[in-house]
């Protein structure tokens, strides 16, 4: 159990399109999902926290015009990078967890690499 | 305030070897600490997690950390190196019941047959 589901796993895209990331929670209910960002060799950032149906939590000094997150239900979030740019290329990862299991434990994609051309 | 520092960012051992990767952490409340693997391309997989009650946690894949409040370390062991557990790992600590975890910088293990 506890699946997280993240799509697409590689993206290239040209310098000023949008790209969606998907996160789902296969097989149980998010209360909470994370997005993190992850530059080559370095440990994961927290970019923000999403609670269901309402606005994501946004770390310091991550735009949130630039990246875009929704939560739209207890199942999927999304990422939305807005205007990509060849310094947003990165990986990128989400994860997602269930209070109600009385855990606090971070179930996490496999992650989506992003190149901006 | 919570932070989590790893000693060497590289660590080789020799297959059938044992595996030491530390972990210490700074918190102002109880913590909870963390250990996932990544390999590459792929996202984490928690090895194993110390939340409360017994200090000797145990997890996936033969590894086990222990709690030491007084050395605030969350030390990762394994007994036998195999040439699967080449990867990295993650130390990470949440404290504060608010679900924001702090990852260390983490340790690349290479095993060497």
């Amino acid at each position: 159990g506890a699946v997280v589901s993240q799509h697409p796993s590689r993206v290239i895209c040209k310098s000023g399109t949008s790209v969606k990331i998907e996160c789902r929670s296969l097989d149980f209910q998010a209360t909470t999902m994370f997005w993190y960002r992850q530059f080559p060799k370095q440990s994961l950032m927290l970019m923000a926290t999403s609670n269901e149906g309402s606005k994501a939590t946004y770390e310091q000094g991550v735009e949130k015009d630039k990246f875009l997150i929704n939560h739209a239900s207890l199942t999927l979030s999304t990422l939305t990078v807005t205007s990509a740019h060849p310094e947003d290329s990165s990986f990128y990862i989400c994860s997602a967890s269930d209070r109600g299991r009385g855990e606090n434990i971070q179930y996490f994609g496999a992650g989506t690499r992003l190149s901006v051309l | 305030a919570q932070s989590v520092t790893q000693l060497g960012s590289h660590v080789s051992v020799s297959e059938g070897a044992l595996v030491l990767l530390r972990c210490n952490y700074s918190s102002s409340v109880p913590p909870y600490l963390f250990w996932y693997v990544q390999y590459p391309n792929q996202g984490l997989q928690l090895l194993l997690k110390y939340t409360t009650g017994a200090t000797l946690v145990k997890g996936i894949n033969g590894f086990e950390a222990e709690f030491k409040k007084s050395e605030t370390s969350f030390h990762l062991t394994k007994p036998s190196a195999h040439m699967s557990d080449a990867a990295e790992y993650f130390c990470a600590v949440e404290s504060g019941g608010y679900q924001k975890v702090t990852f260390g910088t983490g340790t690349k293990l290479q095993v060497i047959p």
